[in-house]
């Protein structure tokens, strides 16, 4: 089914560990983002890539890195966690035609703690 | 990016109508409305979208005023799978604007029985 894959779906990490949350879209979509959520609260930006090649960071980009692989695909890693990472990350993608930002499409969320 | 102000929660009978106002007095001439919703732990879900008409597809009606600094989100006949967090958000045209969406914190529908 075409849309926004997210891996994996939940992940425990002990504080320090590393590990990179994984996306990627089958739209074509040029632009990607990273968002994180945290109970009760709405979606902050970490990082997005408008293009291929290109990354720019969002409100709360500290803690985190990511890569744009390639067009499909563009992942999230935390070098070292910390429990304030303790979220759910959710990956979107996005068309522009002309002037316009068509809907995003989101994934179904990474549910990650750390401990 | 323009900010919004929408009612923190609404209710509404299953069947009626929902009118999810949201205030955007600051919105600039080449700004967008965007309506999307956030149904308990899935992704958000993309609604509709406008620039000054009002626009409808096959999921909601949005009207916007002729100042554009309000808009409403109309789910027609509104059932219980429609109970979700609603967010308002307005951004620039993708030409010479940021391609982010900044969510608030949205209008909590609950549809009732």
């Amino acid at each position: 089914n075409a849309g926004v894959t997210q891996t994996p779906k939940f992940q425990v990490l002990k504080t320090g560990q590393s590990m990179t949350l994984q996306c990627a879209q089958d739209m074509n979509h040029n632009s990607m983002y990273w968002y994180r959520q945290d109970p009760g609260m709405g979606l902050r930006l970490i990082y997005y890539s408008a293009s291929e090649g290109t990354t720019d960071k969002g409100e709360v980009p500290n803690g985190y890195n990511v890569s744009r692989l390639n067009k499909r695909e563009f992942s999230l890693r935390l070098e070292s966690a910390a429990p304030s990472q303790t979220s759910v990350y959710f990956c979107a993608s996005s068309i522009r035609t002309g002037l316009v930002n068509y809907g995003y499409t989101f994934g179904s969320g990474t549910r990650l703690t750390v401990v | 990016d323009a900010k919004t102000t929408q009612p923190p929660s609404m209710d509404c009978a299953e069947g009626r109508a929902a009118n999810l106002p949201c205030n955007h007095s600051t919105i600039s001439g080449n700004e967008y409305v965007y309506w999307y919703r956030q149904i308990h732990s899935q992704g958000p879900q993309y609604i509709i979208h406008g620039l000054k008409n009002n626009e409808t597809n096959e999921m909601a009606s949005l009207i916007i005023t002729e100042d554009r600094k309000s808009s409403t989100l109309i789910l027609p006949h509104a059932t219980l799978r429609d109970t979700a967090v609603y967010y308002c958000i307005v951004r620039p045209t993708a030409q010479g604007g940021s391609e982010k969406l900044v969510f608030g914190k949205g209008t909590k529908l609950t549809v009732n029985p």
